[in-house]
């Protein structure tokens, strides 16, 4: 799986757009970006994936460069909801993987009032 | 739906003792998932299961033990806990079918344990 490379923290103004950066340089033609995210003390829980495209849902806009080596998770309006532990997780898709994911240091956002 | 249930939601042991940590699944997936979470770290792989009556070793496995008898079921076997294992412990389950939707994982929310 392709190594990922996030920010160790970042801070955001209730309101405005948070932009997580992720570099995953190395990921190859059949591997996803995943977002995820951990608010403190609890499980973590699913945000976004993509390809290629760009991808939007009701969470978060997920912006992939054209060359895929990096991507950004954008929450257009945070919240002081939303600080946690953002993890960019780089996949293979089907084979053997079975959905296994590895997480790593995450990037700690905090969206201050 | 209960989505992921875990039991306890703490638990003290002395090192030595042994306990089983429960998972729940209502969603009717295939896939289960446990994971460990240190103070400061991310997420490591215990063990992972397909379905039932199939389990396989994840990156962290030493010092545990799970069965997989049902669907919904996907107990975590502590034998002689160590204070190396104090950690967070999340099980998780994924859709069944294979493709980018078997990433989208759902956590349950997290079994404290501290081996004292």
């Amino acid at each position: 799986d392709a190594k990922t490379t996030q920010p160790p923290s970042m801070d955001c103004a209730e309101g405005r757009a948070a932009n997580l950066p992720c570099n995953h340089s190395t990921i190859s033609g059949n591997e996803y970006v995943y977002w995820y995210r951990q608010i403190h003390s609890q499980g973590p829980q699913y945000i976004i994936h993509g390809l290629k495209n760009n991808e939007t849902n009701e969470m978060a806009s997920l912006i992939i460069t054209e060359d895929r080596k990096s991507s950004t998770l954008i929450l257009p309006h945070a919240t002081l909801r939303d600080t946690a532990v953002y993890y960019c997780i780089v996949r293979v898709e089907g084979g053997t993987s079975y959905g296994k994911l590895t997480f790593g240091q995450g990037t700690i956002l905090t969206v201050h009032p | 739906n209960a989505g992921v249930t875990q039991t306890p939601k703490f638990r003290i042991l002395k090192i030595g003792q042994s306990m089983t940590l429960q998972c729940t699944q209502d969603m009717n997936h295939n896939y289960m998932y446990w994971y460990r979470q240190d103070p400061g770290m991310g997420l490591k792989l215990i063990y992972y299961s397909v379905g039932a009556g199939i389990t396989d070793k994840g990156e962290v496995p030493n010092g545990y033990n799970v069965s997989r008898s049902t669907t919904e079921d996907f107990p975590l076997r502590l034998e002689l806990a160590a204070p190396s294992q104090t950690s967070v412990y999340f099980c998780a389950s994924s859709y069944p079918l294979r493709g980018p939707s078997s990433y989208e994982q759902y956590f349950g929310p997290g079994t404290r344990l501290t081996v004292t």
